[in-house]
């Protein structure tokens, strides 16, 4: 499959444990934050998303975590399970010109071991 | 099915020889766009498109051309591609121009220039 990096943080977490992983973003003007999840050989897939007029926000099995006044936000995902394993990577939408403008963050591999 | 293609999914090519990357997306999406992703640096936005007609610059634009003739194609084309330009390439699609849409992604060109 694609290789997606050979240099990314590495979180290791057991089967079941929850998992943080974490992310700083750039713009302060950003109104919308994704998470997507790569597995090798393919494409990112969304997970969940965020609006910046709101802090929190959970989906099936996973939360979403927004501080805008450090610029940070956290993806949480409890109970990790083996097929978690893959990379995250936050992104943040910044309107632009009618369109807008998507910076994504360098990733997170996530290891889980069973 | 929904989904974004790319072709070709592997190419080797010399400097200088000009291609072209196609990329298509059957969900009537407006918004359009390229990103690059190289090691440790996440995905890097190359060009986007709002609508048929628009494009527009992301971040790393330089030695890349497309076009937007058609709402579901948005072809990448490198005139004069050179080594740097060796990368994993990723098409995706959104359904508007709203800063508030997760991104669908194609699974991906990889691209080796000697």
């Amino acid at each position: 499959g694609e290789s997606v990096g050979l240099h990314l943080p590495t979180l290791s977490v057991q089967e079941g444990d929850n998992s943080i992983i974490n992310c700083a973003y750039s713009n302060s003007a950003s109104d919308y934050f994704i998470w997507y999840k790569q597995e090798s050989g393919k494409g990112p897939q969304f997970i969940i998303d965020i609006r910046s007029n709101m802090d929190k926000r959970q989906g099936q099995r996973v939360t979403v975590l927004l501080n805008k006044t450090v610029k940070h936000l956290s993806l949480q995902i409890a109970a990790t399970q083996p097929g978690d394993s893959a990379v995250y990577f936050c992104a943040e939408n910044g309107a632009l010109g009618g369109g807008f403008k998507t910076i994504f963050g360098a990733g997170t591999r996530l290891f889980v071991k069973a | 099915e929904a989904q974004v293609t790319q072709n070709p999914r592997y190419l080797i090519t010399v400097t200088g020889k000009k291609l072209t990357v196609t990329c298509s997306q059957n969900m009537n999406h407006e918004y359009m766009s390229w990103y690059r992703q190289d090691p440790g640096l996440g995905l890097r936005q190359i060009y986007y498109s709002m609508n048929v007609e628009v494009t527009d610059k992301g971040d790393v634009p330089e030695g890349y051309k497309v076009s937007r003739k058609e709402k579901r194609n948005f072809p990448l084309i490198l005139e004069s591609p050179s080594p740097n330009q060796t990368s994993l390439y990723f098409c995706a699609s959104s359904s508007s121009s709203s800063s508030y849409n997760e991104q669908f992604f194609g699974p991906g060109t990889r691209l080796t220039v000697l």
